[in-house]
């Protein structure tokens, strides 16, 4: 079965400053996606970012990017330029080729600092 | 688009009542989904439908627990009867086929007390 880890159960930024949250995965399959959701205080569960396992290149989206490492599984987001509002819960989410189901880490609560 | 639309947003109940969460996804996604989320298990997969028909069920946990999806725009969870073990909020998501992420309900908060 797949797994999604996150070592990460805290972290804090100052404003304006950039951060990393890390994830690994284990999975034996070749083709999947990896995904980032961001859970507010009001528990909405906000889609940041998605990235294709057969794509070597890492997406972006505006302040966010990923940094997809194979190989090593490892999927990490970095946060550009953190504001307020970027304090959340942030969950890493494996999709798997054969199905639609998505399996998430713990989370990692994200507390930016003004 | 209204999003997926979940109902109600806050329950609470007495031990040993039915619970009835609702779900609208939306229009057009032919995927539905059923997460659970605590603070000691995280996000868990209850249950998925694919064109209204249940998909896997092995996420749920017990008896109590049944959904179903009589329609593309309709789906209910019931707990029957509840426990305060089954605190939790619970969410609902949708999607079409192929590899995109879902797009979630607001969620329900359900106390059992």
């Amino acid at each position: 079965a797949q797994t999604v880890t996150q070592s990460q159960p805290e972290m804090s930024v100052q404003e304006a400053e950039t951060v990393t949250l890390s994830c690994t995965y284990d999975t034996s399959e070749s083709d999947y996606y990896l995904f980032w959701y961001k859970q507010p205080p009001s528990r909405q569960m906000i889609l940041v970012i998605r990235q294709e396992a057969y794509k070597q290149q890492n997406a972006t989206e505006n302040r966010f990017s990923v940094n997809f490492q194979k190989a090593a599984k490892s999927f990490s987001l970095k946060i550009s330029d953190s504001q307020l509002g970027d304090a959340a819960m942030y969950f890493c989410a494996y999709m798997g080729g054969s199905n639609y189901k998505l399996t998430f880490g713990k989370g990692t609560l994200l507390t930016v600092n003004p | 688009d209204a999003g997926v639309i979940q109902s109600p947003r806050h329950e609470v109940t007495e031990m040993g009542q039915e619970v009835t969460l609702r779900c609208k996804p939306i229009s057009g996604h032919d995927y539905l989904f059923w997460y659970r989320q605590t603070m000691m298990r995280g996000l868990e997969l209850l249950i998925y439908f694919n064109n209204n028909v249940p998909i896997d069920d092995s996420g749920m946990p017990e008896d109590r627990f049944s959904a179903k999806m009589p329609n593309a725009s309709f789906s209910t969870l019931k707990i029957q009867p509840s426990e305060p073990r089954d605190s939790a909020v619970y969410f609902c998501a949708s999607r079409v086929g192929g590899y995109y992420g879902y797009t979630f309900g607001s969620g329900t908060r359900l106390t059992v007390v």
